[in-house]
């Protein structure tokens, strides 16, 4: 049973460019949360996808966008990149009748330069 | 003040001891209430959920919560080196916002032989 998976792992980037983050869930999970996690601290939560819509969001700024497809895949897309922006994408799964019991993937480290 | 709160680490406990890990919530409202384990340079993991004023105990792990107090914590009995690792207090506010986990900035757990 394959568990959460993203990609990439790694991704260094340059301010002002745009970014693409994807993940799959695991097997039998139908909604997708994306969370930021900076150096030291707990995760931030960006956005959740469920339905192929966006259910709930965070206090990130519309550069932050997302989507989920119907096989339930979901992408993180982050435009005009800033050097705050450097941190853990964290990709989380779940069922949508489980609020917050989340099962993380290993994660997508950006460097922003 | 912070939304979720948690004692300022890092803690440090010799093996076989009690470790007490502790947090605390501003949503009055708050409905579910998380512990996530997250290893270095590892992704999070659950290790304790909870949903109503009491003691729920899975093995060696007590998550105790007190919404009167908002209160929730954490005890790991019999600690051992392979518990050493960040423990990431979580809280779901329900209701509109059932799909969102605001998490603590975690509290650094040593174990040493």
């Amino acid at each position: 049973d394959a568990g959460v998976t993203q990609s990439p792992t790694h991704l260094i980037k340059t301010r002002g460019q745009q970014v693409t983050l994807r993940c799959s869930p695991k097997s039998g999970h139908d909604t997708v949360s994306w969370y930021q996690q900076a150096l030291g601290q707990g995760p931030q939560f960006i956005f959740q996808y469920y339905e192929e819509e966006e259910r709930q969001r965070g206090n990130f700024p519309d550069r932050f966008s997302g989507h989920q497809f119907p096989n339930y895949s979901s992408e993180l897309n982050v435009n005009a990149l800033l050097l705050g922006d450097s941190a853990l994408y964290l990709c989380a799964s779940s069922h949508r009748d489980r609020g917050g019991k989340l099962f993380f993937g290993s994660g997508t480290q950006l460097s922003v330069l | 003040q912070k939304e979720v709160e948690q004692n300022s680490g890092p803690l440090s406990v010799p093996e076989g001891a009690i470790a007490s890990l502790n947090c605390t919530y501003s949503d009055r409202g708050s409905q579910s209430f998380f512990w996530y384990r997250q290893y270095s340079g590892k992704s999070p993991e659950l290790i304790m959920s909870i949903y109503s004023n009491g003691d729920k105990e899975d093995g060696r792990f007590t998550a105790q919560l007190n919404k009167a107090s908002q209160y929730v914590s954490l005890l790991i009995r019999d600690s051992q080196p392979s518990d050493s690792a960040t423990y990431l207090c979580a809280v779901n506010a329900g209701g509109t916002s059932y799909g969102k986990l605001t998490f603590g900035q975690g509290t650094i757990l040593t174990v040493h032989p």
